[in-house]
Parts: structure tokens; C-alpha cells; sequence
């Protein structure tokens, strides 16, 4: 069974630049989530989807960072303009509704804002 | 608000010895609890759970870990540590069925030869 997929691992960008990140969960989870892990942190969740909606997004920048899951399956989160204090790994991660909070994690996609 | 504290930041261990790492949490209702690990260069991947019944749980690779609800801990142990342990642990709560978990700030282990 194919895990978590998420694009691109790196990314390097000048700050004000926008960037996005993409994320396939695993087939047949209902659920996503976008988590952000500052060095030396444990992972903050930004947004949890329940199918297509945005059940919670109360921790996510609005100003600068959106996302979105139109089908129900993989997802994107955007970030314009980027600042420098976004250079953090941003992870993504799945589960099933009967999982217990049980979260499947991609490998996360690295950014750097200089 | 609901947080998880974990007691160490960074521990340095000879290989063989024994290993407990502490994990308190704040929330007083229904919990399911976990354990995550992150190798070097790796993804979080799930060590151990903890959703009801018997408060030991046993993992993968030698780990286990007890819930003790009146202490609200929930503490990672190894009584024989490798190598190949070297990793970030990190404790997780998911408070309330909200399908959510709620994570500590991790703790790195360095196992030496």
C-alpha cells in the first residue's frame, strides 16, 4: 500500500516569493491534515480536512497561507508571500475516520525561505 | 489549552542500557495516546498506541510504553537500547475522539557503540 506522498521534499525560495506544497494521502482516508515542524518542535497542526472541508484551520495564517482539497483526495497548501520565519518542514498526514488519531505522515517537504 | 510536555530534550545513551522517556498531558477527558518516531533522514512513523484496556502497550521493536491516568503520563521505555535507536521520539495525544493529535516537542536520543 503506497503511503503519504508529498512534493516537493526541498524548496528554496527568496522571501515575498510564493510557494506550494502538495500532498496525496493514503487511498481510502478521509481525513488530512497539514501539520508545520519548526527545528527542535514537535509537528503544530495548521489544518485538518474532513473530506473536503476544513473542520479545523483555526491555527493556519490566513493572511498568507491557504489550502485547499477540492475532491476529496490530495491536497495543496500555498504560501504568498513567504517570509522568512516560514522555513520549517511542513508535513502531511492522513487517517482513516475510524482510526482512533492514528496519522500516516509523508516525509514532509523542507522550506527555505532566504 | 490542551498540551503535551515531554521531560527531556536531548538524552545520550551507552548501547544496553535502559531507556524511559517521560510524557505528561493535559486533558481531562477520554485520551488515545501514541508514541511516534522519527529517524534520521525518515518520517514520523508510529511506535506504539494506546486507545483502552491493558495500560502496558507494546510496540514495535522492543518498545513499550504504560498509560498511568492518574499521573497523566504516558512514559516510552526500552530496557535494552541499539544503535539503531538513535531517533526523535515524540509523544502524542489525541484528546476527546477529535481525530486530532496534539504533539510534545520531541526528545532526541543519541545511542553510542
Amino acid at each position: 500500500e503506497a503511503g503519504v506522498v508529498q512534493s516537493p521534499r526541498y524548496k528554496i525560495i527568496e522571501k515575498k516569493q510564493p510557494v506550494a506544497f502538495w500532498c496525496n494521502p493514503i487511498s481510502g482516508h478521509n481525513t488530512l491534515y497539514w501539520y508545520l515542524q519548526n527545528l527542535g518542535q514537535g509537528p503544530e497542526l495548521l489544518i485538518r480536512y474532513e473530506n473536503e472541508e476544513a473542520v479545523d484551520d483555526s491555527q493556519l495564517p490566513k493572511d498568507r497561507f491557504s489550502a485547499e482539497r477540492l475532491k476529496g483526495v490530495d491536497s495543496t497548501l500555498k504560501i504568498q508571500p513567504a517570509e522568512l520565519g516560514d522555513s520549517a518542514v511542513y508535513l502531511c498526514a492522513s487517517s482513516a475516520t475510524s482510526g482512533g488519531g492514528e496519522l500516516f505522515f509523508g516525509e514532509g517537504s523542507r522550506l527555505t525561505v532566504l | 489549552a490542551q498540551s503535551v510536555s515531554q521531560h527531556n530534550h536531548h538524552v545520550i545513551l551507552s548501547e544496553a542500557a535502559s531507556l524511559e522517556l517521560g510524557c505528561n498531558y493535559s486533558y481531562g477527558g477520554t485520551v488515545n495516546l501514541f508514541w511516534y518516531v522519527q529517524y534520521p533522514g525518515q518520517h514520523l512513523q508510529l511506535l506504539l498506541k494506546y486507545f483502552s484496556g491493558d495500560p502496558l502497550v507494546k510496540g514495535i521493536k522492543g518498545f513499550e510504553a504504560e498509560f498511568i491516568k492518574s499521573k497523566f503520563s504516558f512514559n516510552l521505555r526500552k530496557p535494552s537500547v541499539q544503535w539503531s535507536d538513535t531517533a526523535e521520539y515524540f509523544c502524542a495525544v489525541n484528546p476527546g475522539g477529535y481525530n486530532k493529535l496534539i504533539f510534545g516537542a520531541g526528545t532526541r536520543l543519541a545511542v553510542h557503540p
